[in-house]
């Protein structure tokens, strides 16, 4: 069983739209949570931190929940320009240090 | 806030030859750098952890003679392919983390290896 499993997707969606996408993480040991985003070919790009406590930054919320050992990250009305691959990426545990480990990312069409 | 530099971002190389790609901290200390593959459609896999001073250490599966990494300072790393193959075309990415910003990872641009 992979440390951070996500659905790969795609997810085609209409503009306008809302889509949720959930990661697992095996490790109930992990200490930090991310989303990011990566476009084709392009390096991945930090979209925002999870909190347990839920963040929230525009059109884009992110939800932690330890005891399931998910995370998540809800799109709101969704834009052309969200077009992209999401990653999940959850900082494990090992040895004395984390490291980060990344899901295989979901990828997300948004069609006009 | 915080920038990675990687450089070459594209690699066009003959099979056996050797191909080194760097990867600096602009504007911070970077202890620790990550170093990641990608084929088409899969997700960045880790290849090894390099630490400043020390010996990097590598994920299970990855050859560290072929893989050579060198982290010689708090703002340089570097990934040499040795004898590079057609199978070692790939997308390379590195990134290091910013203990100062929650421990966010910031990534370079990447470098597109294709052997010949």
């Amino acid at each position: 069983r992979k440390e951070v499993e996500q659905d790969p997707g795609p997810f085609n969606v209409p503009e306008g739209a809302t889509v949720a996408f959930n990661c697992t993480y095996s490790n109930s040991a992990s200490q930090s949570f991310f989303w990011y985003r990566q476009d084709c070919r392009k390096e991945p790009k930090l979209l925002m931190s999870v909190y347990s406590s839920g963040n929230e930054d525009g059109r884009f919320t992110a939800q932690l929940n330890r005891a399931s050992q998910y995370i998540s990250l809800l799109i709101r009305d969704s834009k052309l320009s969200d077009s992209a691959t999401y990653l999940c990426v959850v900082n494990i545990r090992s040895g004395g240090s984390y490291i980060p480990t990344f899901g295989r990312g979901t990828s997300l069409i948004v069609h006009p | 806030g915080a920038v990675v530099s990687q450089h070459p971002s594209r690699v066009i190389c003959k099979s056996g030859t050797s191909v080194k790609i760097e990867c600096r901290s602009l504007d911070f200390q970077a202890t620790t750098m990550f170093w990641y593959r990608q084929f088409p459609k899969q997700s960045l896999m880790l290849m090894a952890t390099s630490n400043e001073g020390s010996k990097a250490t590598y994920e299970q599966g990855v050859e560290k003679d072929k893989f050579l990494i060198n982290h010689a300072s708090l703002t340089l790393s570097t990934l040499t392919v040795t004898s590079a193959h057609p199978e070692d075309s790939s997308f390379y990415i590195c990134s290091a983390r910013d203990s100062r910003v929650n421990e966010k990872l910031f990534f370079g641009s990447g470098t597109q290896l294709s052997v010949l």
